[in-house]
């Protein structure tokens, strides 16, 4: 299995408090991604980090931000959660280059109430 | 809309039988990956077939692709109570100079001992 770990693993929190998911890899690769999963929606993408301190959004980006400070370290915060986001979290990382597939970790499941 | 449809939804099989899942999807694309996901796991990179190959095996797994009809199969022959899972078509696109993985909703498979 890919070297990643997804800490914690499950969190309840309250509406309107800030939470950070992390994402940890020992592959060394440049390139790692932030999920959300939801019933009838599949796997959506929040944000991706293409090496340290570079990040971009994906489809789903609003109320989340991310930092990359360290090339095994990505991190997903929501500033002040809402119940919406209420979901599982997945991070993954790829390889350099195209055509190379994902790894993923074990997902966060995250209850906001 | 979703850039990867698989159909079916769900399909239950006895083991021993063949399980055939389909994927559409809209735009051209670099490849197209499948994924399996057993419950409360992260997703599991079965197999990735490039645009330019239209047939792709790894053991029991055969994988189609047909880029004028944009779409994919996945084939599992003579399936095990173990391959019951959620299985997901990815197709990989090149934007903003990287590679993201667009998701379908997946195909929930069961194989019944």
């Amino acid at each position: 299995d890919a070297g990643i770990t997804q800490s914690p693993r499950h969190k309840v929190t309250e509406t309107g408090t800030p939470v950070t998911l992390r994402c940890h890899q020992t592959e060394n690769h440049r390139y790692m991604y932030w999920y959300r999963q939801d019933p009838g929606h599949g796997l959506r993408l929040i944000h991706y980090s293409y090496g340290v301190k570079d990040t971009d959004k994906g489809e789903v980006s609003d109320g989340y931000s991310v930092s990359r400070s360290k090339t095994e370290d990505f991190l997903l915060t929501l500033e002040s959660a809402t119940s919406s986001q209420t979901s599982v979290y997945f991070c993954a990382i790829r390889g350099h280059g195209f055509n190379q597939p994902q790894h993923f970790g074990d997902g966060t499941r995250l209850s906001i109430l | 809309s979703q850039q990867g449809e698989e159909d079916p939804q769900a399909l239950s099989i006895q083991e021993g039988e063949n399980a055939t899942m389909n994927c559409s999807y809209k735009t051209s694309i670099n490849n197209l990956q499948w994924y399996r996901q057993n419950s409360g796991r992260g997703l599991v990179h079965l197999i990735l077939i490039r645009s330019n190959e239209r047939e792709k095996h790894s053991g029991r797994l055969r994988v189609t692709l047909d880029t004028s009809k944009k779409s994919s199969s996945l084939l599992i022959t003579a399936s095990r109570a173990a391959d019951t899972a959620s299985y997901f078509c990815a197709t990989g696109l090149t934007q903003g100079g990287s590679e993201k993985l667009v998701f379908g909703k997946g195909t929930k498979l069961t194989v019944n001992p």
